[in-house]
């Protein structure tokens, strides 16, 4: 089963205009972290955001928020006041896991590509 | 922030010929980097987990005689592409993370490798 789902291959929003990038996660882990992460064509992986599951509040890093349901078990990334250099890949990205141990990769979601037309 | 570096960022090799690919970490010690590869307009699918000063862990699927890993130090974790052919060709990319992170945020990667194999 995929444990990150990202059901939007692809999604357009006009420039200055809210979007929401949808991201589910299937784990049995009572601890885990969910991450958001840009990526433009030159290929680097942007580090957006990120949730742990303990954290009652949603993250906010600028434009940048995740909403956190977690009984759903979902975590959509929403970007306020899109702007052309949004335009990219965004993967959703779960380490499974207890706080500190670091030593878990990422498993990533399968990406959706977001283009921000003027 | 940390900084991760990978080099080279292109390549192109011929066939058959062996190709090492090198990430460092900067400006903190990394147990633990992930090798990662990117399909086009794929996800990243893990390759392999590098542990510093012992064998790497493969994910099944991945030939550890083709891909050859080496951690040697807390700053550097090195992958190399042995007899590559053109299904190799693909997007390569690491991660790593500090040695004493506690907070379980964020995972630093590196710019990433586009080897071509002709």
């Amino acid at each position: 089963a995929q444990k990150i789902t990202q059901t939007q291959p692809g999604m357009f929003v006009q420039e200055k205009e809210a979007v929401t990038l949808d991201c589910t996660y299937d784990t049995s882990d009572q601890s885990y972290g969910l991450f958001w992460y840009k990526q433009p064509s030159s290929g680097e992986m942007i580090f957006l955001i990120y949730q742990g599951s303990y954290d009652e509040q949603n993250a906010t890093e600028g434009r940048y928020s995740l909403n956190f349901q977690k009984a759903r078990k979902s975590a959509n990334l929403v970007i306020s006041a899109s702007q052309l250099g949004d335009s990219a890949m965004y993967f959703c990205a779960m380490r499974e896991g207890r706080r500190g141990t670091g030593r878990r990769a990422l498993t990533f979601g399968s990406g959706t590509r977001l283009q921000v037309q003027p | 922030g940390a900084v991760v570096s990978q080099h080279p960022s292109r390549v192109i090799c011929k066939s058959g010929t062996s190709v090492k690919i090198e990430c460092r970490s900067l400006d903190f010690q990394a147990t633990t980097m992930f090798w990662y590869r990117q399909f086009p307009k794929k996800s990243l699918m893990l390759m392999a987990t590098s542990n510093e000063g012992s064998k790497a862990t493969y994910e099944q699927g991945v030939e550890k005689d083709k891909f050859l890993i080496n951690h040697a130090s807390l700053t550097l974790s090195t992958l190399t592409v042995t007899s590559a052919h053109p299904e190799d060709s693909s997007f390569y990319i690491c991660s790593a993370r500090e040695a004493l992170d506690r907070s379980n945020t964020e995972a630093f990667f590196g710019q990433g490798t586009r080897l071509t194999v002709v």
